[in-house]
């Protein structure tokens, strides 16, 4: 079945370490997408990338950093410089033409040690 | 800032029809309203999205008044496994695509 795969479902990390959540899609997606999403709130979106080798800073991006070397994956790392990275990730995917939705991922919680 | 807003929680009984509005008074004239839901730690589930006209599928229908400026989603027969938080979504343009921007959505609760 076409979806989009996140993992690792959970993820820990220690104070100061990069972290890489993974995504994929299967759905020959142009766009994809990574949002946050904190306790009781909406999503906000990190970084999103239109085309292979090519992305934007979305609403709050710093102390992430993305890569788009395939079509198909769009890792999302969060680095030491995010301070409070604690936060359940997101991935969606659209074929970026005409009004089409986005789709997502079942998510990855980050959680710090 | 979320263009959409929608009324914090809402139950319904189930096997009743949920109604779910959404007010988007500053949609522009060809902006799609779109509809997700989302059980708990799970990724948003697209439901529905549409123009102007009413739309139907398998799991809701979307009613858009005639000024656009809100819209209703409904669940026909509502189930206990309907209880989410749906969002509303109108997409804001940014540097050549489009991004979602969630406010904080309807908490549907389905009560047996």
């Amino acid at each position: 079945d076409g979806g989009i795969t996140q993992s690792p479902k959970y993820l820990f990390r220690k104070e100061g370490q990069n972290v890489t959540l993974s995504c994929e899609q299967n759905l020959n997606h142009d766009a994809m997408y990574w949002y946050r999403q904190d306790p009781g709130q909406g999503l906000r979106l990190i970084y999103y990338s239109q085309i292979v080798n090519d992305f934007q800073k979305g609403d709050i991006a710093e102390g992430y950093s993305v890569s788009r070397e395939k079509k198909e994956s769009f890792p999302l790392t969060v680095t030491s410089a995010q301070k409070n990275p604690t936060a359940f990730y997101l991935c969606a995917s659209s074929t970026d033409r005409g009004n089409q939705p986005q789709h997502f991922g079942d998510g990855t919680r980050l959680s710090i040690l | 800032d979320a263009k959409t807003t929608q009324p914090p929680s809402m139950d319904c009984a189930e096997g009743r029809a949920a109604n779910l509005p959404c007010n988007h008074s500053t949609i522009s004239g060809n902006e799609y309203v779109y509809w997700y839901r989302q059980i708990h730690s799970q990724g948003p589930q697209y439901i529905i999205h549409g123009l102007k006209n009413n739309e139907t599928n398998e799991m809701a229908s979307l009613i858009i008044t005639e000024d656009r400026k809100s819209s209703t989603l409904i669940l026909p027969h509502a189930t206990l496994r309907d209880t989410a938080v749906y969002y509303c979504i109108v997409r804001v343009p940014t540097s050549g695509t489009y991004k979602y921007i969630f406010g904080t959505g309807t908490r549907l609760k389905v009560l047996a």
